[in-house]
């Protein structure tokens, strides 16, 4: 049974430019969640998709995007990069009918802004 | 505005003894809660949950204690053992609320 799996695992980006980060939920679950972790730092909530919609975002600007798939996996994309996106992000997956309280968690993507 | 705290960084315990970390929440709406362990490189691995209808949840070696007057959790790992030296985050949600809002992290570290 997969877990959640990420790509890439490390990303270095410069300034300015755009990335695109993916993300294939655990067999079963249908929701996924963005999470960003800066050093030292617990995950923030960036944004969650269900049936192809985002169903809820945090405070992060119009910069970070997201899809689903019909096939439940995701993207998360960030333009205009700066500085301070460098960070892990972190995908976790769920599943609604459990009402999605425990989320499962990928090993992240290292994302480095120079 | 931190709705989660955790206010110990870091914690050592000696191998074998009982590991105590704890957590503090501010938002009274927060109807569950949930402890992750963290490795160097990897995600947040889930531990353990609790409900606010209860007061305790134990799962082995692990304890959650919920005491929703103090808003205030901890989780307790008995015996402590190497294998458990990590980052421990405590995460709530609320319900309807899908989205978990995590504390800073208490690094553990068990010595033998």
């Amino acid at each position: 049974d997969a877990g959640v799996t990420q790509s890439p695992t490390h990303l270095i980006k410069t300034r300015g430019q755009q990335v695109t980060l993916r993300c294939s939920p655990k067999s079963g679950h249908d929701t996924v969640s963005w999470y960003q972790q800066a050093l030292g730092q617990g995950p923030q909530f960036i944004f969650q998709y269900y049936e192809e919609e985002e169903r809820q975002r945090g405070n992060f600007p119009d910069r970070f995007s997201g899809h689903q798939f019909p096939n439940y996996s995701s993207e998360l994309n960030v333009n205009a990069l700066l500085l301070g996106d460098s960070a892990l992000y972190l995908c976790a997956s769920s599943f609604i009918g459990l009402r999605g309280r425990e989320q499962y968690f990928g090993p992240g993507t290292r994302l480095t802004v120079t | 505005d931190q709705q989660v705290k955790q206010n110990s960084p870091s914690l050592s315990v000696q191998e074998g003894r009982i590991s105590i970390l704890n957590c503090d929440y501010t938002n009274s709406m927060f109807d569950y809660f949930l402890w992750y362990k963290k490795y160097p490189a990897e995600g947040p691995t889930f531990l353990i949950s609790i409900s606010s209808i209860k007061d305790k949840n134990e799962d082995g070696r692990f304890t959650v204690f919920l005491n929703k007057s103090a808003k205030h959790l901890s989780l307790h790992i008995v015996p402590s053992q190497p294998g458990d030296s990590a980052v421990y985050f405590c995460a709530a949600s609320v319900e309807g609320a899908q989205k978990l809002v995590f504390g800073q992290g208490t690094r553990l570290t068990i010595n033998p």
